[in-house]
């Protein structure tokens, strides 16, 4: 089975400035790992997913995300924050399989806030 | 990448009364999962929809209280049975197996308030 823990629940930000949110998880098995974004009143959207290789990834609106698995952490960074990243941000894994989706598991998730 | 509709995208029921969501999916996917969002909450996996075959329940969870069909690649329904005010939530559909290893793709919530 696997767990995730976002760290904060609540990140506010000034527009333009850097964002960092935080995720971890535990594993007995490898993972494959997501971050996904909530905007208001929609459903969720995929930003980016770690599967293999290289441990940067890069994701749509310019975030990306770093696997760390020393420190079983994938956190998200935004080097320059706009109004429109206002959202729920989930990180979320799935057991390595082989092959096809797996039902994944999320974390509580951390809600952006970028004031003007 | 699969585009998936729900409907109803939102509802207001009674106590005891039950509601049947509806998951359209526009390209055949391996995969379909049902996930509940509390208010304010993360999203917590109901059940895999298996094709063909009864649905696989996570802990927490059970047929009688959601019942599961899934007749084909493209379409599965999730029933909210005899509900009550805690079943209040948004229930989310989410299919994969087409844009890659791992990657689910999410319709848009079905937003229901028991009263």
């Amino acid at each position: 089975a696997q767990s995730v823990t976002q760290l904060d629940s609540q990140v506010p930000v000034f527009e333009e400035a850097p964002v960092e949110l935080r995720c971890n998880y535990s594993s007995s098995v490898s993972v494959y790992l997501f971050w996904y974004v909530q905007y208001p009143n929609q459903g969720l959207q995929l930003l980016l997913k770690y599967l293999s290789g290289s441990t940067l990834v890069k994701g749509i609106n310019g975030f990306e995300a770093e696997f760390n698995k020393s420190q079983t952490s994938f956190h998200l960074r935004k080097p320059s924050v706009h109004i429109s990243d206002t959202a729920e941000y989930f990180c979320a894994v799935s057991g390595y399989s082989g092959g096809g989706a797996d039902g994944l598991t999320f974390g509580k998730g951390t809600h952006l806030i970028i004031q003007p | 990448s699969a585009v998936i509709s729900q409907k109803p995208s939102r509802d207001i029921c009674q106590r005891g009364t039950s509601l049947t969501i509806q998951c359209q999916v526009d390209s055949q996917v391996t995969m379909m999962f049902w996930y509940r969002q509390q208010p304010g909450q993360s999203l917590t996996l109901i059940a895999t929809a298996n094709q063909g075959s009864e649905a696989t329940y996570e802990s927490g969870f059970v047929i009688d209280k959601f019942p599961i069909s899934r007749p084909n690649l493209t379409f599965s329904t999730l029933t909210v049975s005899n509900m009550s005010p805690e079943d209040s939530s948004i229930y989310l559909c989410s299919g994969g197996g087409t844009g890659g290893v791992g990657e689910l793709f999410f319709g848009e919530g079905s937003r229901l308030t028991v009263l």
